[in-house]
């Protein structure tokens, strides 16, 4: 299994670009989370699914958006990117139990 | 919303020297508490967790936390630290098993 993916790694945007953050799981988990990290804050939450066609949002939403059309993927869109979003993001999946299992992460820099 | 507070940003250790983690949190009611690990430029992985039962909770690699519900801590321990537990420990907090509530973490640094 590879667990939990994401895509890209690194990531430059111009403030005002739109973009894709990408993660897949393969260990058929129904929960998924996005959360991003930032120094000094701690993980915060973003949005999470409990589903294909469920979601709902965390503590930091605004700015974000999400779907689950399968149960493997849940991407996180970014529609007009600010600096303000310049972070570390993680997802994470989970299955029965409530233990998380995180992505590598993406570093994403918007200009 | 849950708050998670980890009291101690940077905590510098000699190796052979034990170590304690603070972590607090804000809810009065039934919680789950988790103690991540993260090393540098990775995800994070789970340390150990407290869901019900004993108290005190053990990870394979040495480490314990106790949860306390009158003082709402979960504060992490280990008795003789390595070079090798040098990371960032973050404690975690949740309800409804559905949203999580992450501390802002403890930089642990073990020194030779």
């Amino acid at each position: 299994n590879a667990g939990v993916t994401q895509t890209p790694k690194f990531q430059v945007l111009k403030t005002g670009q739109s973009m894709t953050l990408q993660c897949a799981q393969d260990m058929n988990h129904e929960y998924m989370s996005w959360y991003r990290q930032d120094p000094g804050m701690g993980l915060r939450l973003i949005h999470y699914s409990v589903g294909a066609g469920i979601t709902d949002q965390g503590e930091v939403p605004n700015g974000y958006n999400v779907s689950r059309s399968t149960t493997e993927d849940f991407p996180l869109r970014l529609l007009s990117a600010a600096p303000s979003q310049t972070s570390v993001y993680f997802c994470a999946s989970k299955g029965s139990t409530v233990e998380q299992f995180f992505g590598p992460g993406t570093r994403l820099t918007v200009l | 919303a849950q708050s998670v507070t980890q009291l101690d940003s940077q905590v510098p250790v000699f190796e052979e020297a034990p170590v304690e983690l603070r972590c607090n949190y804000s809810s009065s009611v039934s919680v789950y508490l988790f103690w991540y690990v993260q090393y540098p430029n990775q995800g994070l992985q789970l340390l150990l967790k407290y869901l019900s039962g004993s108290t005190l909770v053990k990870s394979i690699n040495g480490f314990e936390a106790e949860f306390n519900k009158s003082q709402t801590s979960f504060h992490l321990r280990k008795p003789s630290v390595h070079i090798s537990d040098t990371a960032e420990y973050f404690c975690a907090v949740s309800e409804s098993g559905n949203q999580f509530y992450f501390g802002t973490g403890t930089s642990l640094t073990v020194i030779p």
